[in-house]
């Protein structure tokens, strides 16, 4: 079946520096997603990408849809403690379904 | 406006026992999936609906599990009987079919089989 490759699986930052994660699938998808989790709650939508080779921006998040349609990067600018949680990319196809990656951790170091 | 409405948000229940989650996708909404999530498995889909029809339920565990959508605005999932191994945090996403569209979860129910 699908699957989705995020990596790293998780990172421990210090406060200011760049964030950089990615997925990659074997599978073409028409949708990527970004989500981000924290304890205790359910994952929210940080960017949405629709069309190969979007570049899209939220504040000091950035993220591509590759332009093969197999993969996708989130990258997180000057970080600061409150983006600590889990961020999860999720790849959507031609049927609607949604699979998820296995998530990257990371920690902020204030 | 209103979100992804996910009940009981906590339940702990006896093996053997059945568990009912219940879901109120966003109002328009067409697309409704349930995931679980644990620390093992990260987030499974288990099974999504387009317009109230199941699409596809391959990741539906096992025939202990079930889930139905009566009408737009509510579907359930039920574990009959429940096992230990089903613990874990269980969410509901809804959206609109269709490329272009989004997904938004609700908060999950945290369910505890002992």
């Amino acid at each position: 079946g699908q699957q989705l490759n995020q990596s790293p699986q998780s990172m421990f930052i210090q406060e200011g520096e760049d964030v950089s994660m990615n997925c990659t699938s074997s599978s073409i998808f028409n949708t990527w997603l970004w989500y981000k989790q924290e304890p205790g709650e359910g994952p929210v939508l940080l960017i949405a990408l629709y069309k190969a080779g979007e570049l899209t921006s939220n504040g000091r998040l950035t993220a591509q849809f590759g332009i093969t349609r197999k993969d996708s990067f989130l990258n997180i600018s000057a970080s600061i403690p409150s983006d600590v949680g889990i961020y999860f990319c999720a790849g959507r196809g031609g049927t609607g379904k949604l699979i998820f990656g296995q998530g990257t951790t990371l920690q902020v170091k204030p | 406006d209103a979100g992804v409405i996910q009940s009981p948000r906590h339940e702990v229940t006896e093996m053997g026992q059945e568990v009912t989650l219940r879901c109120k996708p966003i109002s328009g909404h067409n697309s409704l999936f349930w995931y679980r999530q644990t620390m093992m498995r990260g987030l499974e889909l288990l099974i999504y609906f387009n317009n109230n029809v199941p699409i596809d339920d391959s990741g539906m565990p096992e025939d202990r599990f079930s889930a139905k959508m009566p009408n737009a605005s509510f579907s359930t999932l039920k574990i009959q009987p429940s096992e230990p191994r089903d613990s874990a945090v269980y969410f509901c996403a809804s959206g609109l079919q269709g490329i272009g569209n989004t997904i938004y979860f609700g908060e999950g129910s945290w369910l505890t089989v002992v």
